[in-house]
């Protein structure tokens, strides 16, 4: 158990929807990351929150958002939503920065029918 | 860009076998670079991490050296066991400031009792 905590487990939803996915650092951490992961593109970073400011951004979509709350929990929300957005969504937490050992969370798997 | 490259899988070998799991990189900079393992059904772990050249990360039996003249990272162990099984994915972070993960596209291994 990583410590880091992700819900739902499992998502099923249509297209043209939007989900929100929500993850729980471990305990003390400051950072927390977002992924996501297909057969096609692997494994994707998509953004960084760092006590609640964005730090840095990697492949997101403009469909895409997130936040970290005050509490450090974070949320990653998916808007108009498409076929190909079906993947595997990992969270990771981190005391500060990227070159801290990341601890992920067990992944909210998204299916788009 | 940056990018890291490893081996393409899946890997297949006999328990007590000798794994090496090739992984290259191109960067600016000074990067770090790390190993990550992902078992079946869960999130990514830290394996081990370099972060200036000549450094040698191990863990469980796993080594890697950060080679700078060869830009190369390889994942190697002297006696793999089933329970070595999993999906090994080559990381990097930017030596310049900049915390985006950069992760390579995965190495299936599986092993055989």
């Amino acid at each position: 158990d990583s410590g880091v905590t992700q819900t739902p487990k499992h998502l099923i939803t249509a297209t043209g929807q939007r989900v929100t996915l929500r993850c729980s650092p471990r305990s003390g951490d400051l950072s927390v990351y977002w992924y996501q992961q297909s057969l096609d593109q692997g494994l994707q970073f998509l953004i960084q929150y760092y006590n609640g400011e964005e730090r840095a951004k990697g492949n997101i979509l403009e469909r895409f958002s997130a936040q970290q709350f005050p509490d450090l929990h974070s949320e990653l929300n998916l808007s108009s939503l498409e076929l190909g957005d079906s993947a595997l969504y990992f969270c990771a937490s981190s005391l500060q920065g990227a070159t801290d050992t990341q601890y992920f969370g067990p992944g909210t798997r998204l299916t788009v029918l | 860009g940056d990018s890291v490259t490893q081996m393409e899988g899946p890997v297949t070998l006999s328990e007590e076998a000798f794994l090496t799991i090739n992984c290259t990189y191109t960067a600016t900079g000074y990067p770090s670079l790390f190993w990550y393992v992902q078992y079946p059904g869960e999130g990514l772990q830290l394996l081990l991490k370099a972060t200036k050249a000549d450094d040698k990360g191990s863990n469980k039996g796993f080594e890697a050296t950060y080679r700078k003249e060869t830009t190369s990272f390889h994942l190697e162990k002297g006696s793999v066991q089933v329970s070595d099984s999993a999906v090994y994915f080559c990381a990097l972070i930017p030596g310049n400031r900049d915390d985006k993960i950069i992760f390579g596209k995965g190495t299936r291994l599986h092993i055989l009792p």
